[in-house]
């Protein structure tokens, strides 16, 4: 079964230090993985799409990276306002009826203390 | 276009009572999705339209719930006979219709705590 998961499961860093987190997947064939930004009482907001291995895209102080079996957000030199939840996603590659089916992770919590 | 717009924002019910949930997506956009998510867990999928047909609904989705999308606009999630349990945040997800991975814009979701 499709599956994804997320670590740590929160992460505190003193503003302007750098981390990562990650994202693991198992998923059958992988059409696309995601970034997304969740804040406090609201919805997930779009950051990033990967698809294949190798892959990398950055927005301002983050950097996600793609491998087979793994995702990674870096986090550049953070602020405060970077704090937020962060959930990774995956779409699989199936002609089955889980095709356009995007599953998500638990989240990283991360706060970035001043 | 204001994006995916969800109502009520929070509902509080009495135990055995039934809600609805509507959402409006963009209006462009062909998919729509239903999550739930409760506190420090992700999105957990519930349902997904293609236009006006449901094409999936998860396994682990009692027969408590059910969604529709009339004429291929809005949908509505409906909750019967309501449990403690169902307490969670619903989700709201449009994604136009493509053959790339689907990026999803999210309605600011429903909040549901059931007494």
């Amino acid at each position: 079964e499709d599956q994804v998961t997320q670590s740590p499961e929160a992460l505190r860093l003193q503003e302007g230090e750098s981390s990562s987190l990650n994202c693991s997947y198992t998923v059958s064939g992988l059409r696309g993985l995601f970034w997304y930004r969740q804040d406090p009482g609201k919805g997930p907001e779009f950051l990033f799409t990967l698809y294949s291995a190798g892959e990398e895209k950055e927005k301002e102080r983050l950097k996600a990276t793609l491998t087979k079996k793994e995702s990674f957000l870096h986090i550049t030199a953070p602020k405060p306002e970077d704090s937020a939840t962060y959930l990774c996603a995956v779409q699989a590659n199936t002609w089955e009826t889980s095709y356009d089916k995007v599953i998500f992770g638990p989240g990283t919590s991360l706060s970035v203390i001043p | 276009d204001t994006g995916v717009s969800q109502n009520p924002r929070h509902k509080i019910t009495k135990r055995g009572q039934n809600v609805t949930f509507r959402c409006d997506p963009i209006s462009e956009h062909n998919r729509l999705y239903w999550y739930r998510q409760t506190l420090g867990q992700g999105p957990e999928f519930l349902t997904y339209f293609q236009n006006e047909a449901q094409l999936e609904k998860s396994r682990l989705l009692s027969d408590r719930f059910s969604a529709e999308r009339p004429k291929g606009s809005f949908s509505t999630l409906e909750i019967q006979r309501t449990e403690q349990g169902d307490s969670a945040m619903y989700l709201c997800a449009s994604s136009p219709l493509n053959s790339g991975a689907n990026v999803l814009t999210f309605g600011a979701g429903s909040r549901l705590t059931v007494l």
